[in-house]
Protein backbone atom coordinates (compact mmCIF):
# COMPACT_ATOMS: atom_id res chain seq x y z
CA UNK A 1 0.00 0.00 0.00
CA UNK A 2 1.88 3.71 -1.09
CA UNK A 3 -1.11 5.74 0.03
CA UNK A 4 -2.19 5.98 -3.95
CA UNK A 5 -5.51 4.35 -4.39
CA UNK A 6 -7.26 4.13 -8.12
CA UNK A 7 -10.65 3.02 -9.17
CA UNK A 8 -11.89 0.80 -10.99
CA UNK A 9 -9.19 -1.71 -10.78
CA UNK A 10 -10.37 -3.54 -13.91
CA UNK A 11 -12.64 -2.05 -16.47
CA UNK A 12 -14.19 -3.10 -19.84
CA UNK A 13 -15.78 -0.44 -21.95
CA UNK A 14 -17.12 -0.34 -26.03
CA UNK A 15 -15.21 1.96 -27.82
CA UNK A 16 -18.88 4.37 -27.65
CA UNK A 17 -18.92 4.37 -23.89
CA UNK A 18 -17.85 6.95 -21.67
CA UNK A 19 -16.14 6.31 -18.18
CA UNK A 20 -14.12 7.81 -15.54
CA UNK A 21 -10.52 6.64 -13.91
CA UNK A 22 -10.30 7.80 -10.27
CA UNK A 23 -7.20 7.87 -8.27
CA UNK A 24 -6.42 9.38 -4.94
CA UNK A 25 -3.50 10.27 -2.68
CA UNK A 26 -3.45 10.65 0.81
CA UNK A 27 0.24 11.51 1.12
CA UNK A 28 0.31 15.32 1.29
CA UNK A 29 1.57 15.49 -2.14
CA UNK A 30 0.82 17.91 -5.01
CA UNK A 31 1.72 17.00 -7.55
CA UNK A 32 -0.05 13.72 -9.43
CA UNK A 33 0.51 11.86 -12.37
CA UNK A 34 -0.97 9.59 -15.17
CA UNK A 35 0.91 6.96 -17.01
CA UNK A 36 0.18 4.03 -19.73
CA UNK A 37 1.58 0.74 -19.36
CA UNK A 38 1.13 -0.83 -22.53
CA UNK A 39 3.18 -4.50 -22.63
CA UNK A 40 7.17 -4.88 -24.28
CA UNK A 41 7.09 -0.97 -23.64
CA UNK A 42 8.23 1.67 -21.32
CA UNK A 43 5.14 3.61 -19.07
CA UNK A 44 4.42 6.55 -21.02
CA UNK A 45 3.74 9.86 -19.47
CA UNK A 46 0.58 10.93 -20.18
CA UNK A 47 -0.34 14.46 -17.98
CA UNK A 48 1.54 16.03 -14.95
CA UNK A 49 -0.43 18.30 -12.56
CA UNK A 50 1.05 20.45 -10.20
CA UNK A 51 -0.73 22.11 -7.47
CA UNK A 52 -3.65 21.13 -9.64
CA UNK A 53 -2.50 22.84 -12.94
CA UNK A 54 -1.70 20.80 -15.81
CA UNK A 55 2.06 21.61 -16.47
CA UNK A 56 2.45 18.77 -19.15
CA UNK A 57 0.21 16.97 -22.10
CA UNK A 58 2.78 14.44 -24.08
CA UNK A 59 0.29 14.42 -26.49
CA UNK A 60 -2.31 12.68 -25.98
CA UNK A 61 -5.30 12.60 -28.04
CA UNK A 62 -8.27 14.56 -26.79
CA UNK A 63 -10.05 11.28 -26.25
CA UNK A 64 -8.55 11.62 -22.93
CA UNK A 65 -9.24 13.95 -21.03
CA UNK A 66 -7.62 14.74 -17.37
CA UNK A 67 -9.36 16.29 -14.36
CA UNK A 68 -7.75 17.67 -11.14
CA UNK A 69 -9.76 18.95 -8.76
CA UNK A 70 -7.57 19.43 -5.70
CA UNK A 71 -4.14 18.01 -4.76
CA UNK A 72 -5.50 14.95 -3.32
CA UNK A 73 -7.70 14.04 -6.68
CA UNK A 74 -6.91 13.14 -10.42
CA UNK A 75 -9.17 11.62 -13.29
CA UNK A 76 -8.78 10.87 -16.47
CA UNK A 77 -12.36 11.00 -18.32
CA UNK A 78 -12.42 8.53 -21.62
CA UNK A 79 -14.74 9.10 -24.47
CA UNK A 80 -14.58 7.42 -27.62
CA UNK A 81 -11.53 5.22 -27.23
CA UNK A 82 -9.88 3.10 -29.92
CA UNK A 83 -9.10 -1.14 -29.36
CA UNK A 84 -5.06 0.24 -28.87
CA UNK A 85 -5.83 2.11 -26.10
CA UNK A 86 -6.27 -1.15 -23.86
CA UNK A 87 -3.52 -1.41 -21.33
CA UNK A 88 -2.64 -0.43 -17.46
CA UNK A 89 -3.28 3.29 -16.32
CA UNK A 90 -1.06 4.40 -13.70
CA UNK A 91 -1.96 6.76 -11.38
CA UNK A 92 1.39 8.52 -9.39
CA UNK A 93 2.02 11.39 -6.63
CA UNK A 94 4.96 13.16 -5.78
CA UNK A 95 5.78 16.17 -3.95
CA UNK A 96 6.05 18.91 -5.74
CA UNK A 97 8.19 18.30 -8.87
CA UNK A 98 11.85 20.17 -7.79
CA UNK A 99 14.63 18.87 -10.07
CA UNK A 100 17.30 17.50 -8.43
CA UNK A 101 15.63 16.92 -4.97
CA UNK A 102 14.16 13.83 -2.97
CA UNK A 103 10.55 15.31 -2.91
CA UNK A 104 10.22 14.56 -6.32
CA UNK A 105 10.06 10.66 -5.69
CA UNK A 106 7.30 9.88 -7.39
CA UNK A 107 4.86 6.72 -6.34
CA UNK A 108 2.42 4.74 -7.98
CA UNK A 109 -0.92 3.71 -7.12
CA UNK A 110 -2.14 -0.02 -8.09
CA UNK A 111 -3.37 0.77 -11.98
CA UNK A 112 -6.62 0.26 -13.79
CA UNK A 113 -6.32 -2.40 -16.30
CA UNK A 114 -8.97 -1.20 -19.21
CA UNK A 115 -10.45 -3.13 -22.37
CA UNK A 116 -11.44 -1.61 -24.88
CA UNK A 117 -14.03 -3.83 -27.09
CA UNK B 1 15.89 13.22 -26.81
CA UNK B 2 16.92 11.78 -23.22
CA UNK B 3 16.36 7.96 -23.09
CA UNK B 4 16.65 5.15 -20.99
CA UNK B 5 18.02 1.55 -21.70
CA UNK B 6 17.51 -1.76 -19.84
CA UNK B 7 19.19 -4.00 -21.54
CA UNK B 8 17.60 -7.41 -21.45
CA UNK B 9 14.13 -8.09 -21.49
CA UNK B 10 13.88 -10.59 -19.87
CA UNK B 11 16.29 -12.94 -17.39
CA UNK B 12 16.21 -16.54 -15.97
CA UNK B 13 17.83 -17.70 -13.07
CA UNK B 14 17.68 -20.07 -10.33
CA UNK B 15 17.43 -19.15 -6.36
CA UNK B 16 20.98 -18.08 -4.43
CA UNK B 17 22.17 -16.99 -7.83
CA UNK B 18 23.45 -13.40 -8.72
CA UNK B 19 21.68 -10.98 -10.09
CA UNK B 20 22.75 -7.89 -12.07
CA UNK B 21 20.56 -5.95 -14.37
CA UNK B 22 21.92 -3.22 -16.68
CA UNK B 23 20.43 0.45 -16.90
CA UNK B 24 21.81 2.87 -19.50
CA UNK B 25 20.23 6.56 -19.88
CA UNK B 26 21.64 9.19 -22.64
CA UNK B 27 21.40 12.57 -21.07
CA UNK B 28 24.28 14.51 -20.51
CA UNK B 29 23.12 17.07 -17.16
CA UNK B 30 22.33 16.25 -13.66
CA UNK B 31 19.94 12.63 -13.15
CA UNK B 32 18.34 11.47 -10.52
CA UNK B 33 18.05 7.69 -10.53
CA UNK B 34 15.42 5.03 -9.86
CA UNK B 35 14.59 1.30 -9.66
CA UNK B 36 11.27 -0.06 -9.31
CA UNK B 37 9.95 -3.35 -9.02
CA UNK B 38 6.17 -4.74 -10.26
CA UNK B 39 5.93 -7.43 -8.34
CA UNK B 40 2.99 -10.12 -10.27
CA UNK B 41 -0.51 -8.32 -9.57
CA UNK B 42 1.25 -5.43 -7.77
CA UNK B 43 1.33 -2.19 -8.14
CA UNK B 44 5.04 -0.27 -8.78
CA UNK B 45 6.75 0.00 -5.90
CA UNK B 46 10.41 1.97 -5.66
CA UNK B 47 13.39 -0.42 -5.01
CA UNK B 48 16.22 2.42 -4.59
CA UNK B 49 16.96 5.80 -5.58
CA UNK B 50 19.93 7.91 -6.38
CA UNK B 51 20.48 12.06 -5.85
CA UNK B 52 23.44 12.61 -4.79
CA UNK B 53 26.51 11.31 -2.42
CA UNK B 54 27.36 7.83 -2.47
CA UNK B 55 27.40 6.65 -6.38
CA UNK B 56 26.69 2.82 -4.33
CA UNK B 57 22.74 2.87 -3.14
CA UNK B 58 21.06 0.70 -1.08
CA UNK B 59 17.62 -0.51 -1.36
CA UNK B 60 15.21 -2.90 -0.12
CA UNK B 61 15.05 -6.46 0.01
CA UNK B 62 19.13 -6.47 -0.46
CA UNK B 63 19.09 -4.97 -3.69
CA UNK B 64 21.82 -1.79 -4.51
CA UNK B 65 22.47 -0.06 -7.45
CA UNK B 66 25.40 2.03 -8.64
CA UNK B 67 25.61 5.08 -10.32
CA UNK B 68 28.87 5.44 -12.73
CA UNK B 69 28.46 8.79 -14.44
CA UNK B 70 31.06 8.55 -16.59
CA UNK B 71 29.44 5.38 -17.91
CA UNK B 72 26.24 6.47 -17.85
CA UNK B 73 24.74 3.79 -16.09
CA UNK B 74 23.34 2.37 -13.23
CA UNK B 75 23.23 -1.30 -12.89
CA UNK B 76 21.05 -3.15 -10.07
CA UNK B 77 22.96 -5.87 -8.02
CA UNK B 78 21.79 -8.37 -5.58
CA UNK B 79 23.93 -10.93 -4.75
CA UNK B 80 21.60 -13.72 -3.81
CA UNK B 81 17.93 -14.28 -4.87
CA UNK B 82 15.08 -15.52 -4.01
CA UNK B 83 11.91 -17.07 -5.89
CA UNK B 84 10.26 -14.44 -4.56
CA UNK B 85 12.27 -11.79 -6.45
CA UNK B 86 10.66 -12.66 -9.40
CA UNK B 87 9.09 -9.65 -11.01
CA UNK B 88 9.50 -6.96 -13.52
CA UNK B 89 11.93 -4.69 -12.94
CA UNK B 90 12.25 -0.78 -14.34
CA UNK B 91 14.96 1.53 -14.14
CA UNK B 92 13.76 5.54 -14.09
CA UNK B 93 15.84 8.52 -14.71
CA UNK B 94 14.75 12.02 -13.81
CA UNK B 95 16.43 15.17 -15.96
CA UNK B 96 17.30 18.39 -14.35
CA UNK B 97 13.56 19.74 -15.57
CA UNK B 98 11.97 16.92 -13.41
CA UNK B 99 10.69 14.70 -15.84
CA UNK B 100 11.22 10.91 -15.56
CA UNK B 101 11.64 8.41 -18.06
CA UNK B 102 11.60 5.05 -17.34
CA UNK B 103 12.94 1.76 -19.63
CA UNK B 104 11.44 -0.85 -21.05
CA UNK B 105 11.37 -3.04 -18.10
CA UNK B 106 13.29 -6.35 -17.40
CA UNK B 107 11.05 -9.65 -16.36
CA UNK B 108 13.19 -11.68 -13.77
CA UNK B 109 12.12 -15.05 -13.42
CA UNK B 110 13.69 -17.41 -10.33
CA UNK B 111 13.09 -20.43 -10.77
CA UNK B 112 13.25 -22.90 -7.53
Amino acid sequence: ETGVTQTPRHLVMGMTNKKSLKCEQHLGHNAMYWYKQSAKKPLELMFVYNFKEQTENNSVPSRFSPECPNSSHLFLHLHTLQPEDSALYLCASSQANTPGTEEGTQYFGPGTRLLVL
Amino acid sequence: AQSVSQHNHHVILSEAASLELGCNYSYGGTVNLFWYVQYPGQHLQLLLKYFSGDPLVKGIKGFEAEFIKSKFSFNLRKPSVQWSDTAEYFCAVKNSWGKLQFGAGTQVVVTP
